[in-house]
């Protein structure tokens, strides 16, 4: 029973298409978010979101857009991809209070040819 | 602009020795410190973390020391064992309310028996 499931593990997809990928928590944390990691394996926060509270990172293009059905899910709709967009796409929860600990999914590898 | 710097990107270790893992930051808002190990394949998992309030933190063979006037913190792991060998990221936050993580770039860690 994994605590932070996205699917699909990989995504092949070519430019110009939509895509989507899904994120699941049991934990019952309160926060949710959006971790990108590039080429150079470095981790970026692309969203946070609590209780319909989305901080979006500034440098996260538009064509990126999470959705919250509801406490537990978090998904990722990508627009118009781009071969940019090529990385590997980490979800994660908290329990939303401050310095507490992330706790992440296995990742999403996105290949945009 | 990367405020988490990992300067060494690997690290080899004999079975038993201790394995020491640094990490620098820039921003002295910074005030929540931690580390992730990960494997391949896998997300991060969260293994110890530090307040700035606190210099050293202890639990198991894991202790992690922060310099708050160097901006430096490390991770040491004695003894070291081969299940060790991962990927170590270090981590930062600070108290802004989005409780959003700063990633260095990772220590690959290799434990030979």
């Amino acid at each position: 029973d994994t605590a932070v499931s996205q699917t699909p593990k990989y995504l092949v997809t070519q430019m110009g298409n939509d895509k989507s990928i899904k994120c699941e928590q049991n934990l019952g944390h309160d926060t949710m978010y959006w971790y990108k990691q590039d080429s150079k394996k470095f981790l970026k926060i692309m969203f946070s979101y609590n209780n319909k509270e989305l901080i979006i990172n500034e440098t996260v293009p538009n064509r990126f857009s999470p959705k919250s059905p509801d406490k537990a899910h978090l998904n990722l709709h990508i627009n118009s991809l781009e071969l940019g967009d090529s990385a590997v796409y980490f979800c994660a929860s908290s329990p939303g209070l401050l310095n507490s600990p992330l706790h992440f999914g296995n990742g999403t590898r996105l290949t945009v040819t | 602009d990367q405020q988490v710097k990992q300067n060494s990107p690997s690290l080899s270790v004999q079975e038993g020795r201790i394995s020491i893992l640094n990490c620098d930051y820039t921003n002295s808002m910074f005030d929540y410190f931690l580390w992730y190990k990960k494997y391949p394949a896998e997300g991060p998992t969260f293994l110890i973390s530090i307040s700035s309030i606190k210099d050293k933190n202890e639990d198991g063979r894991f202790t992690v020391f922060l310099n708050k006037s160097a901006k430096h913190l490390s991770l040491h792991i004695v003894p070291s064992q081969p299940g060790d060998s991962a990927v170590y990221f270090c981590a930062a936050s600070a108290e802004t309310g989005a409780n959003n993580l700063f990633f260095g770039t990772g220590t690959r860690l290799t434990v030979i028996p």
